[in-house]
């Protein structure tokens, strides 16, 4: 049965830092892997999907990498500032595509001004 | 903007009430998902519909039921409430195909119940 994990469960980092999240899986057998970003009471939001043939994906100061053999996946974070400061989450289907997601618990990035 | 929208944001009930959480989104999407969130334990499924009239249960159906009469609402049903329900409850929805597994997410429904 796949499992994701996600170290640390909490960060704090003063502005400005770049910071590395971690994700691993279970299975090595995953269809893609995302990464979710949610606001304290709110809803997530998707950041980056990886799809297993990619071996990263980049938008703005965010850079997620995926290593497949290795079951695991890093969400880069370059320049962090305070609006960064949320959970960061990454899911992988549980089979192909059907939106069936395995969520890991959560990185809790406090980014201090 | 494509949207998620659940009805309630914050609900209290009483242990035996029975509790409808309504999800509606306007982006004509087959897949609607009900996940519960709680603290240590991450999301889990709870039911997903893949079309009108139909559902399938996820991991953590127990207590659970849903009815999906249209293809913009997802209701989620507590037909008798426990406190071991008091949860964050998140909405979900996604097209067919190789959009499946990008989810647009609603803000979510924190339930308490007493």
């Amino acid at each position: 049965k796949q499992e994701v994990t996600q170290i640390p469960a909490a960060l704090s980092v003063p502005e400005g830092e770049n910071l590395v999240l971690n994700c691993s899986f279970t299975d090595s057998a995953i269809y893609n892997l995302q990464w979710f970003r949610q606001d304290p009471g709110k809803g997530l939001t998707s950041l980056l999907l990886i799809q297993s043939s990619q071996r990263e994906q980049t938008s703005g100061r965010l850079n997620a990498s995926l290593d497949k053999s290795s079951g695991r996946s890093t969400l880069y974070i370059a320049a962090s500032q305070p609006g960064d400061s949320a959970t960061y989450l990454c899911a992988v289907p549980s089979s192909s595509n059907t939106g069936k997601l395995i969520f890991g618990q959560g990185t809790t990035l406090q980014v201090k001004p | 903007d494509v949207k998620v929208t659940q009805s309630s944001r914050y609900l209290v009930k009483r242990t035996g009430e029975k509790v409808f959480l309504e999800c509606v989104q306007d982006m004509d999407h087959e897949n609607m998902f009900w996940y519960r969130q709680d603290p240590g334990l991450g999301l889990r499924l709870i039911y997903f519909s893949y079309d009108v009239k139909m559902k399938e249960k996820g991991d953590i159906p127990e207590g659970y039921s849903v009815s999906r009469e249209k293809k913009e609402r997802f209701s989620l049903i507590l037909e008798s409430a426990s406190t071991n329900q008091t949860s964050m409850y998140l909405c979900a929805s996604s097209s067919p195909g190789s959009g499946a597994n990008v989810l647009t997410f609603g803000a979510g429904s924190r339930l308490t119940v007493l």
